[in-house]
């Protein structure tokens, strides 16, 4: 129950196209769920975020679709560049623990060719 | 800030060999986590503290692994002995329970190699 699950676990898209990450989870106690970006020799970074009161949450190119009946939310990247060549994590969280504690999918890594 | 500092970037090591991480969180924040990274299993969390407390090691793979966090700036990741299947990225992430899951910032890890 304290997993989520990521898919694709890989992605190749070309330069100008829309890449979509599906993330999936159990516990319906997890109210935070944001995306990590993550470079090659980096640490994941915080890259976006969404509560369950919202469905849609975009900043930029990057927008986070979340289905709270189907306990799904995506990632959705519009105009894929090259420069967002990365591994994207998705994850989970309960605030109300005070941990943060984060559940963090599997990754899926994203090519996009020029 | 400085961020969350991972030391060292690089490791190799022979097999049988103790392996010591260290991990200096961002000031300030009373919670530290420890991970590691493969292709096979992504992102495992092995052990987390609170206020320089084990509040779960259930992640901590062995009793060849183990970690201490002795005061609020610094924690170490122990390996002993190391065994080639450890070869993994180890980073160190800490967040503020002011802040929640919002504050988590991952240090830049550590990359280790046992042959």
């Amino acid at each position: 129950q304290q997993q989520v699950k990521q898919s694709p676990q890989s992605l190749i898209v070309q330069k100008g196209g829309i890449s979509i990450i599906n993330c999936a989870y159990e516990n319906t106690a997890f109210d935070y769920f944001p995306w990590y970006q993550q470079f090659p020799g980096k640490g994941p970074a915080l890259l976006i975020a969404i509560r369950p009161d919202v469905s849609e949450k975009k900043e930029g190119r990057f927008t986070i679709s979340f289905n709270k009946s189907a306990k799904q939310f995506s990632l959705h990247i519009m105009d894929s560049q090259p420069g967002d060549s990365a591994t994207y994590f998705c994850a989970a969280s309960m605030s109300s623990s005070n941990t943060g504690k984060l559940i963090f999918g599997q990754g899926t890594t994203l090519q996009v060719k020029p | 800030d400085a961020g969350v500092i991972q030391s060292p970037r690089h490791e190799v090591t022979e097999m049988g060999q103790e392996v010591t991480l260290r991990c200096k969180p961002i000031s300030g924040h009373d919670y530290l986590f420890w991970y590691r990274q493969t292709m096979m299993r992504g992102l495992e969390l092995l052990i987390y503290f609170n206020n320089n407390v084990p509040i779960d090691d259930s992640g901590m793979p062995e009793d060849r692994f183990s970690a201490k966090m002795p005061n609020a700036s610094f924690s170490t990741l122990k390996i002993q002995p190391s065994e080639p299947r450890d070869s993994a990225v180890y980073f160190c992430a800490s967040s503020s329970s002011n802040r929640g899951p919002r504050g988590y910032t991952f240090g830049s890890g550590t990359r280790l190699t046992v042959v």
